[in-house]
């Protein structure tokens, strides 16, 4: 079927404003990550979703970001009181239950703090 | 804690070099161990995986061999293309409560001149 969805592609948004990031997960797939990567750096992990557990906050930068996922597919992930810092590609990816499973990355949302 | 190293690029080869990417790991328990990469303006996908010592991975040309004893896990490919230009990223990832979260390194760029 469909990869892993992420919307919007783009978002400009000015400093101080909340945004909200969608990734629509492969279906059938029970774990869901969101991933930060900014210009010139690597991946850095922010939240981890695993079936019905407890989600795996420990990558979040501050108490500005916030995730959740609903019915255990849709994921969305809130930025409050944006900072210019926060300008990132966003990556959601799904993979299976399996800790060697390979995660399947959407193609990210691209977010601009002005 | 679990964290991955790689070699800084960007790497230039000319076309038909032999490449190696280097990458190095410390992890708590016994990790699985992968190589993704990014071509341009796409999303990261999957090269290739090992899950355990000694494990071989391979795909399209490319290899990486999973060397417990000097905890690495280098990218290797014989006679490089011009289409192999991408960004590499390492990553492992560890069974148990941390599931299948990858912790990435920082990815490498590799430019292949004709």
């Amino acid at each position: 079927g469909a990869g892993v969805s992420q919307s919007p592609s783009n978002k400009v948004t000015e400093k101080g404003k909340d945004v909200e990031l969608r990734c629509d997960p492969i279906s059938g797939h029970t774990a869901l990550y969101w991933y930060r990567q900014s210009l010139g750096q690597g991946l850095e992990f922010l939240i981890y979703f695993q079936g019905n557990s407890a989600p795996d906050k420990s990558g979040l930068p501050s108490d500005r970001f916030s995730a959740e996922r609903t019915g255990g597919s849709v994921s969305t992930l809130t930025i409050q009181r944006t900072q210019q810092e926060d300008s990132a590609v966003y990556l959601c990816a799904s993979s299976g239950v399996s800790y060697n499973s390979p995660l399947h990355f959407g193609n990210g949302t691209r977010l601009t703090v002005t | 804690g679990n964290s991955v190293t790689q070699m800084e690029g960007p790497v230039t080869l000319s076309e038909e070099a032999f490449l190696t990417i280097n990458c190095t790991y410390t992890a708590t328990g016994y990790p699985s161990l992968f190589w993704y990469v990014q071509y341009p303006g796409e999303g990261l996908q999957l090269l290739l995986k090992a899950t355990k010592a000694d494990d071989k991975g391979s795909n399209k040309g490319f290899e990486a061999t999973y060397r417990k004893e000097t905890t690495s896990f280098h990218l290797e490919k014989g006679s490089v293309q011009v289409s192999d230009s991408a960004v590499y990223f390492c990553a492992l990832s560890v069974e148990g409560n941390q599931g299948g979260k990858l912790i990435f390194g920082q990815g490498t760029e590799l430019s292949v001149k004709p």
